[in-house]
């Protein structure tokens, strides 16, 4: 069965304290996402990756991390420079990166992290 | 800026009707055209996508699209309470890295 997992579900962050979320896909795509959504907002772009070893950054990186050591797994770190972390994080894969290629950059999301400052 | 402008609503129509939702995008280089359905606290799911223009049907959904005047609509026939939600229009830019999304229209289906 083929999709996007993020772990955990829910977290809850301490001041000054970073925090990772983790993505996996197993649908071999190669681009993969990081959003970040907050309430009545639109998606907002934190950092995305088009292949292992390889990543950008998106609109709003400030406060952010990310690896690509594998071509599944995506993972996030909130740190403690990011002053507004309370959000709803979205990771979300594609075959190919967007606006390369029609039928190959459809966009799948996974579960979501939802993300809340104590 | 590159933009792509939705009614927030809520629209609300009756069990059985035709939803009609739009989406208006500023980027004559969008190249593929996406709408996706988000129930509150859920992650956004994959309705439909479109690359060229005129119509695309896939059961109860039909998606819209007309380059030359920037819209991409999304008509929801037949319209079910489980169809309330939030949809999201989202267009990919050809040359870029990006997928720009609209901030949604809220649907509310009256039973």
């Amino acid at each position: 069965d083929g999709g996007i997992t993020q772990s955990p579900k829910y977290l809850f962050r301490k001041e000054g304290q970073n925090v990772t979320l983790s993505c996996e896909q197993n649908l071999n795509h190669d681009a993969m996402y990081w959003y970040r959504q907050d309430p009545g907002q639109g998606l907002r772009l934190i950092y995305y990756s088009q292949i292992v070893n390889d990543f950008q950054k998106g609109d709003i990186a400030e406060g952010y991390s990310v690896s690509r050591e594998k071509k599944e797994s995506f993972p996030l770190t909130v740190t403690s420079a990011q002053k507004n972390p309370t959000a709803f994080y979205l990771c979300a894969s594609s075959k190919g990166l967007a606006g390369r290629s029609v039928n190959t950059d459809t966009q799948y999301f996974g579960p979501g992290t939802r993300l809340t400052v104590l | 800026q590159k933009e792509v402008e939705q009614n927030s609503g809520p629209l609300s129509v009756p069990e059985g009707a035709i939803a009609s939702l739009n989406c208006t995008y500023s980027d004559r280089g969008s190249q593929s055209f996406f709408w996706y359905r988000q129930y509150s606290g859920k992650s956004p799911e994959l309705i439909m996508s479109i690359y060229s223009n005129g119509d695309k049907e896939d059961g109860r959904f039909t998606a819209q699209l007309n380059k030359a005047s920037q819209y991409v609509s999304l008509l929801i026939r037949d319209s079910q309470p489980s169809d309330s939600a939030t949809y999201l229009c989202a267009v990919s830019i050809s040359g870029t890295y990006k997928y720009i999304f609209g901030t949604g229209t809220r649907l509310k289906v009256l039973a």
